[in-house]
């Protein structure tokens, strides 16, 4: 079946230390966009690519990096610069406009 | 900064009746508008979509397009518990910049 897959689905961050989230999709879309959502609140866009080799910011790209080397993968690294990067994050695709978007099931990060 | 808005609810309706949800959105040159449902620690699904003004009938699922006034709204007949979710409207510029409204929540009583 054709979808994005989101790994790992919990993530567990120490004070100071990067991670990486990975999106991987075989719908054979172009876009790809990383979304933050904190608790009761909207999707906040960090990072999209609308083609490999790539990428732009988004409205809260800081504390954030993303790679486009394959067209079915847009890793997403939260770095020791992103302050409070507990939240729920979203990956999405789309094949353009003015298609929707396709998400995934979304990595839930927590700092402890 | 191109907004889209929502009342953040809760709408609780009861089980049967029609609930309306209802997005506007300030980019007049926005060119196509969503509908995504989203349950609680799920991510979001996309239920609707809508290009031109008027209606579009999906189901038990109605969108409705105003592009002079701005203004998208999402009609559920016969609404079901099922049906209990946040509801997310999205507007998609011409270059595929999609803007998010935070949300309505809506709660169908049995």
């Amino acid at each position: 079946d054709g979808g994005i897959t989101q790994s790992p689905k919990y993530l567990f961050r120490k004070e100071g230390q990067n991670v990486t989230l990975s999106c991987e999709q075989n719908l054979n879309h172009d876009a790809m966009y990383w979304y933050r959502q904190d608790p009761g609140q909207g999707l906040r866009l960090i990072y999209y690519s609308q083609i490999v080799n790539d990428f732009q910011k988004g409205d809260i790209a800081e504390g954030y990096s993303v790679s486009r080397e394959k067209k079915e993968s847009f890793p997403l690294t939260v770095t020791s610069a992103q302050k409070n990067p507990t939240a729920f994050y979203l990956c999405a695709s789309s094949p353009g406009s003015p298609y929707g978007y396709t998400f995934g099931s979304g990595t839930r990060l927590t700092v402890v | 900064q191109k907004e889209v808005e929502q009342n953040s609810g809760p709408l609780s309706v009861p089980e049967g009746a029609i609930a309306s949800l209802n997005c506007t959105y300030s980019d007049r040159v926005s060119q196509s508008f969503f509908w995504y449902r989203q349950y609680s620690g799920k991510s979001p699904e996309l239920i609707m979509s809508i290009y031109s003004n008027g209606d579009k009938e999906d189901g038990r699922f109605t969108a409705q397009l105003n592009k002079a006034s701005q203004y998208v709204s999402l009609l559920i007949r016969d609404s079901q518990p099922s049906d209990s979710a946040t509801y997310l409207c999205a507007v998609n510029e011409r270059n595929n910049d999609m803007r998010f409204g935070a949300g309505t929540r809506l709660t169908v009583k049995p």
